[in-house]
């Protein structure tokens, strides 16, 4: 099984759209969450990190569930410019390493 | 630019030749990792320093594969005996405690080198 698991997309939505990506860990130990995005060809860069309560910035908003042990990330009034592979992250206690998810691609439709 | 910098940016090379990538991370950047990325695949951890330790290299990496970062500062990825299969993005990435001013810490990473090998 492996760590981190994405529903890998496509998904395609319409422009305005709320679309919401889940992500699952399997190790109970990781401690940060995050949320990356990579457009196409492009280095990924840091979209949001996850914190227990929850949190929001601007159209994204990202939520723990420790329990279940899955993140979720929901975009409201998808724009075409959030086109992108969304990969989950997470970082678990005792290693240095960030262990990435295979990413869900988001393609937003005029 | 002070972002991080890595090359070449392609790499063409026949199997079982040597190649050596090299990053150079932003320089108050004590943290620094290097992934590869194949198609449809998200970033694979490959190894970790932090300054010129080596804290942490993938149990998947084999004895072919070497990192250095003599000085704390750029790191070096030597491929010894290329194989058609690692063929991939290698990813440099590099922080910092004190980048994200808070809990979380954000990695930067450069534009990559993409090995073909041939």
């Amino acid at each position: 099984r492996k760590e981190v698991e994405q529903d890998p997309g496509p998904f395609n939505v319409p422009e305005g759209a709320t679309v919401a990506f889940n992500c699952t860990y399997s190790n109970s130990a990781s401690q940060s969450f995050f949320w990356y995005r990579q457009d196409c060809r492009k280095e990924p860069k840091l979209l949001m990190s996850v914190y227990s309560s929850g949190n929001e910035d601007g159209r994204f908003t990202a939520q723990l569930n420790r329990a279940s042990q899955y993140i979720s990330l929901l975009i409201r009034d998808s724009k075409l410019s959030d086109s992108a592979t969304y990969l989950c992250v997470v970082k678990t206690s005792g290693t240095y390493k960030y262990i990435f998810g295979t990413g869900t691609r988001l393609k937003v439709l005029a | 630019d002070t972002g991080v910098s890595q090359n070449p940016r392609h790499k063409i090379t026949k199997r079982g030749q040597n190649v050596t990538f090299r990053c150079d991370p932003i320089s108050e950047h004590n943290r620094l990792y290097w992934y590869r990325q194949t198609l449809g695949q998200g970033p694979e951890f490959l190894t970790y320093f932090q300054n010129e330790a080596q804290l942490e290299k993938s149990r998947l990496l084999s004895d072919r594969f070497s990192a250095e970062r003599p000085k704390g500062s750029f790191s070096t990825l030597e491929i010894q005996r290329t194989e058609q299969g690692d063929s991939a993005m290698y990813l440099c990435a590099s922080s910092s405690p004190t980048s994200t001013g808070g809990r979380a810490e954000k990695l930067f990473f450069g534009s990559g080198t993409q090995l073909s090998v041939l």
